[in-house]
């Protein structure tokens, strides 16, 4: 089956800025997730998706982030202004409702100069 | 705070050498899950484990889950350079359905 596919793999950026990245997560898989991985540290999730419904955005910071996940299957994740700390990979994943395991992208890493 | 405590952080060994890693937390986990992640790539699952006590082997790798469910371990038999890697554990806690990821254990093998 075909992976979930992230574009663009890497961006450039000026602080203040504004980016989005986009996620097409496995056919079938109601569940979709954004984490944001720092460098030297393990993924940190930003936001979880059920269909169309936010499940938990406990962590995205909602004053410069934002997703949407129109009609349950594509998602994109936008920054806007960004900050230098936004500089990382972020990471989308998809799962089962009942999750076996995520299968995640190969990321987009952002760097914010 | 990080709920998932991995130890050591970093390892450097040489080719044909044991190893252990660790996964540590108070927290008690309904599932725990294992992946390994190459550089400019996603974490790929390696192996989940649900019962308290449960082993699993995949090749050279024996994974083991804690009989409370708080913790687990990774050992890798006779480590090769292709088992270099960031090796990162994520639990679920009961009832949720998001995972909360260790901070990663990065390891090089060396011919």
């Amino acid at each position: 089956e075909a992976g979930v596919a992230q574009s663009p793999r890497y961006k450039i950026i000026e602080k203040r800025q504004s980016v989005a990245f986009w996620c097409n997560p496995i056919s079938g898989h109601a569940t979709l997730y954004w984490y944001q991985q720092i460098l030297g540290q393990g993924p940190k999730l930003l936001i979880q998706f059920q269909n169309n419904g936010v499940v938990d955005d406990s962590q995205l910071p909602k004053d410069r982030f934002s997703a949407e996940r129109l009609k349950g299957v594509d998602s994109t994740l936008k920054i806007q202004p960004a900050k230098l700390e936004d500089s990382a990979v972020y990471l989308c994943a998809s799962s089962l409702v009942r999750p076996g395991g995520y299968t995640f992208g190969s990321g987009t890493r952002l760097t914010v100069v | 705070t990080q709920l998932l405590e991995q130890s050591p952080q970093f390892l450097s060994i040489q080719e044909g050498e044991n190893l252990t890693v660790y996964c540590n937390s108070s927290s008690v986990f309904s599932s725990l899950q294992w992946y390994r992640q190459e550089p400019g790539e996603g974490p790929v699952l390696l192996v989940t484990v649900v019962t308290g006590g449960e082993v699993k082997k995949l090749k050279r790798l024996t994974f083991q889950f804690g009989d409370a469910r708080k913790d687990s371990s990774l050992h890798i038999t006779a480590a090769q350079p292709g088992d270099t890697g960031l090796y990162l554990c994520a639990g679920l806690h009961q009832g949720a359905q998001k995972l909360v990821f260790g901070q990663g254990t990065r390891l090089t093998i060396n011919p």
